[in-house]
């Protein structure tokens, strides 16, 4: 089973801040998903691919990395963007998700 | 407008059965990778099994979690999914989602499972 690391698991920006959560595999990755929830609400798909925005994303939201070591960046935090983030890979069964990241706004 | 609508959930005994039914609108079902994910405080997400479309035979993959007592299903007729659960345990109690993916990747809003006596 691949494992994902997420890190950190909680965190609070303020608004305009830069933001960055990373999610290291325990082995190398085709790609790295990203999914945005918030409280009450399922999983929205957010990133996919590892760096392609969901319709309706936001251009502030980015996604990079490869084989083991994947990262999410907000360039400029709004109040909307406050929720939990995770990360997910679809390229071994069992599928995975980290553990995610409570993202607050300061 | 894309919606994917699950029922069944509620409480149950444990070592009973049951049905949990992913009824979905406004997207190519057949084509769809068709899973089921729950989320518990305890566990956090995870996929527990996934039904693939006819053109790769429907075939079906399971999380070692529940392989053997949960059972997944498609009706692409009825656009709809089904997650048969039986001799549930109390760690089964999580909100069930319904996720349907190909190059879309749409959720239900989730029904809730209580396994308790």
């Amino acid at each position: 089973e691949i494992v994902l690391t997420q890190s950190p698991t909680t965190m609070a920006a303020s608004p305009g801040e830069k933001v960055t959560i990373t999610c290291r595999a325990s082995t190398s990755v085709s790609h790295m998903y990203w999914y945005q929830q918030k409280s009450g609400a399922s999983p929205k798909a957010w990133i996919y691919e590892t760096s392609k925005l969901a319709s309706g994303v936001p251009d502030r939201f980015s996604g990079s990395g490869s084989g083991t070591s994947y990262s999410f960046t907000i360039s400029s935090m709004e109040t909307e963007d406050a929720a939990t983030y995770y990360c997910h890979q679809w390229s071994s069964i069992p599928l995975t998700f980290g553990s995610g990241t409570k993202l607050e706004i300061k | 407008e894309v919606q994917l609508m699950e029922t069944g959930g509620g409480l149950v005994q444990p070592g009973k059965s049951l049905k949990l039914t992913c009824a979905t609108s406004g997207f190519t079902f057949s084509i769809a990778w068709m899973s089921w994910v729950r989320q518990s405080p305890e566990k956090g997400l995870e996929w527990i099994a996934r039904i693939k479309p006819k053109s790769i035979n429907y075939a079906t993959e399971y999380a070692e979690s529940v392989k053997g007592r949960f059972t997944i299903s498609r009706d692409d007729s009825k656009s709809s999914i089904y997650l048969q659960m039986n001799s549930v345990k109390e760690e089964d109690t999580a909100t069930y989602y319904c996720r349907g993916a190909y190059d879309f990747d749409y959720w239900g809003q989730g029904v809730m499972v209580t396994v308790s006596s």
